[in-house]
């Protein structure tokens, strides 16, 4: 089956900090990645669709310029978050979508991000 | 827009019992739906998905589910529970041609007493 990797598992920083968050497709390429955001206890709610070599495509409410998405090749894509505050902790999940399967969205492991 | 309500965020079985959770959608368009588990800290594995064709889906782990139009549901079950199963529970719906859109119910949380 299609892999999807994250890194970092989990990070910790201080507010006011930047972090970046890599979601990698590890055996396929993948023409459409999506960024969720988790908080505990809560379904997982869409923040953007990335398409590779466009600007991504965020869901109403979410903040362009504090969670930059960049996906640069078909088998990666990073979401940075900007300048963050603690309120900004949760998890963060990435899934991917391919050619072959464009029925499935293939997900990744989840990155839990800690803002002190 | 698609939806889907899945109903008791909280359901507790005994071991060996059967599993049946909850899920209702929403759709203006013939729809795919997904059954998701995760396990805490860790990302979304597939269960099983309908997307045509056969109602009745078999999915991994002994769980399977069935697509009743008329009813607009998609429950999920199992017919014993085992202690490994205790996790949450996602189901999720899209539109037929365009997986772009996905939504998730809030989750159930599935606990097996031994």
């Amino acid at each position: 089956g299609a892999v999807v990797s994250q890194h970092p598992s989990r990070v910790i920083c201080k507010s006011g900090t930047s972090v970046k968050i890599e979601c990698r497709s590890l055996d396929f390429q993948a023409t459409t990645m999506f960024w969720y955001r988790q908080f505990p206890k809560q379904s997982l709610m869409l923040m953007a669709t990335s398409n590779e070599g466009s600007k991504a495509t965020y869901e109403q409410g979410v903040e362009k310029d504090k969670f930059l998405i960049n996906h640069a090749s078909l088998t990666l894509s990073t979401l940075t978050v900007t300048s963050a505050h603690p309120e900004d902790s949760s998890f963060y999940i990435c899934s991917a979508l391919t050619w072959r399967d464009y029925n499935e969205q293939f997900f990744g492991p989840g990155t839990r991000l800690t803002v002190l | 827009a698609q939806s889907v309500t899945q109903l008791g965020s909280h359901v507790s079985v005994s071991e060996g019992a059967l599993v049946l959770l909850r899920c209702n959608y929403s759709s203006s368009v013939p729809p795919y739906l997904f059954w998701y588990v995760q396990y805490p800290n860790q990302g979304l594995q597939l269960l099983l998905k309908y997307t045509t064709g056969a109602t009745l889906v078999k999915g991994i782990n002994g769980f399977e589910a069935e697509f009743k139009k008329s009813e607009t549901s998609f429950h999920l079950t199992k017919p014993s529970a085992h202690m490994s199963d205790a996790a949450e529970y996602f189901c999720a719906v899209t539109r037929r041609y365009n997986n772009n859109d996905m939504r998730f119910g809030a989750g159930t949380r599935l606990t097996v007493k031994p």
